[in-house]
């Protein structure tokens, strides 16, 4: 069975500071999709990045990074130059993938919440 | 370019009722995930929607049932509510145009069952 796991449960960051959320997946499946999702206290899941099983190099969005490690099944982000407004939970995600292609169920960790200090 | 919109905000409701949940999906999207969010916890995967039709379900029991009506639009409906069914209920919207088939949250219906 598929499975995300975040270690975290929460991580303090000083401003304008690089910060890395750690996620470590398992699944037996050759093909898979990975996402970040940022939800802030109002409750909307925010999409942040992506990278595919098959992406050759490290999916990055803005100040945001991925540092896919394929044979340690690891997927971590990477926050550069954090902001006040980085404070949120953070959910790491894996789409489960069906030989009939891509489905629409997400598999989520348990979020990591981040605190960005002035 | 409204994203996904999601109806009420808050609801309370009591043990044993039964209570919708309403859906808006992004713009030019035709596919509708609903997932439930406890305290603390990740979104658990509910049942995906695709022309008007449940396309996949996850681990809930027949209480839970939706719809997708032909403007794409769905409708969560939670039957003899218990107490662990409080919780924050998102929906999210994909279609295939969307690089990587990336769902879009909206901001969730908060329940809560007294």
């Amino acid at each position: 069975a598929q499975k995300i796991t975040q270690t975290q449960p929460g991580m303090f960051v000083q401003e304008k500071e690089a910060v890395t959320l750690d996620c470590t997946y398992d699944t037996s499946d050759p093909s898979y999709g990975l996402f970040w999702y940022k939800q802030p206290s109002s409750g909307e899941m925010i999409f942040l990045i992506y990278q595919g099983s098959y992406d050759q190099q490290n999916a990055t969005e803005g100040r945001y990074s991925l540092n896919f490690q394929k044979a340690r099944k690891s997927a971590n982000l990477v926050i550069s130059a954090s902001q006040l407004g980085d404070s949120a939970m953070y959910f790491c995600a894996m789409r489960e993938v069906h030989g009939s292609g891509n489905t629409g169920k997400l598999i989520f960790g348990q979020g990591t919440t981040l605190q960005v200090k002035p | 370019d409204a994203g996904v919109t999601q109806s009420p905000t808050h609801l309370i409701k009591t043990r044993g009722q039964q209570v919708t949940l309403r859906c808006s999906p992004k713009s030019g999207h035709d596919t509708v995930s609903w997932y439930q969010q406890a305290l603390g916890q990740g979104p658990q995967f509910i049942f995906q929607y695709y022309e008007e039709e449940e396309r996949q379900r996850g681990n809930f029991p027949d209480r839970f049932s939706g719809h997708q009506f032909p403007n794409y639009s769905s409708e969560l409906n939670v039957n003899a509510l218990l107490l662990g069914d409080s919780a924050l209920y998102l929906c999210a919207s994909s279609g295939v145009l969307e690089a990587n088939e990336k769902l879009f949250f909206g901001s969730g219906t908060q329940l809560s069952v007294l």
